[in-house]
């Protein structure tokens, strides 16, 4: 089964550094763009960015940029979000998903396979 | 960019037919047949069942359409059934600036 598996939850303080991974398994993702979204409790979605796991092409949204890097392991098909100081703000569910792509076409905005989501709470 | 707007719930009961609406502008909906939607259960992934406007993943019942008019685009359920109780998100590329926006959410309530 193809699959996107995310790390488990996280307790964090203001100001503590956090890295979260994206683990694809069923089959290489190595030519795969996964893109992490937010959703901030009681709140929708919002696209954070993409990252193409075959080189780290990174795309940030404008809202994102600056606030977390996105990296990639091609060898382990691994995705990954990190933050360098966290904010209670950053409090929410994040989700990992792969660009949809069929026969050979990849289609811009839509996400076929979703990760579990991991949350993150940021409290002191 | 703000997000798309959504109406934030509708209802409908078994068998009936409902439309969600999500608004745009014309650098985003309006620009682009990139919209796609999303059915999101509480606690679970979000699933795919539109995208590039009108089209439907392998698996997705006919029940679910999609269509668009200018600046808004449209998501039409048709023979409601329990199940489809859940949250809808619409997605728009936005363009090489901006590049993904989603909508806020409507709540659908099957009556």
């Amino acid at each position: 089964e193809v699959q996107l598996v995310q790390s488990g939850a996280e307790v964090k303080k203001p100001g503590e550094s956090l890295k979260i991974s994206c683990k694809g398994s069923g089959y290489s993702f190595t030519s795969d763009w996964i893109a992490w979204v937010r959703q901030m409790p009681g709140k929708g979605l919002e696209w954070m960015g993409i990252i193409y796991l075959g080189d780290s092409d990174t795309r940030y949204s404008p809202s994102f940029r600056g606030q977390v890097t996105m990296s990639a392991d091609k060898s382990i098909n691994t995705a990954y979000l990190q933050w360098s100081s966290l904010k209670a703000s950053d409090t929410a569910m994040y989700y990992c998903a792969r660009r949809f792509c069929s026969g050979g076409s990849c289609y811009l905005g839509s996400y076929d396979i979703w990760g579990q989501g991991t949350v993150v709470s940021v409290s002191s | 960019q703000s997000a798309l707007t959504q109406p934030r719930s509708v209802s409908g009961s078994p068998g009936q037919s409902v439309t969600i609406s999500c608004t745009g502008t014309s650098s985003d909906i309006g620009d682009y047949n990139y919209v796609s939607w999303y059915q999101h259960h509480p606690g679970k992934a979000p699933k795919l069942i539109i995208y590039d406007v009108t089209q439907r993943p392998s698996g997705v019942p006919d029940r679910f359409s999609g269509s668009k008019s200018g600046n808004t685009a449209s998501l039409s359920i048709s023979g409601l059934q329990a199940e489809d109780e859940a949250d809808y998100f619409c997605c728009s590329y936005a363009g090489h600036n901006t590049f993904v926006i989603f909508g806020g959410g409507t709540k659908l309530t099957v009556l």
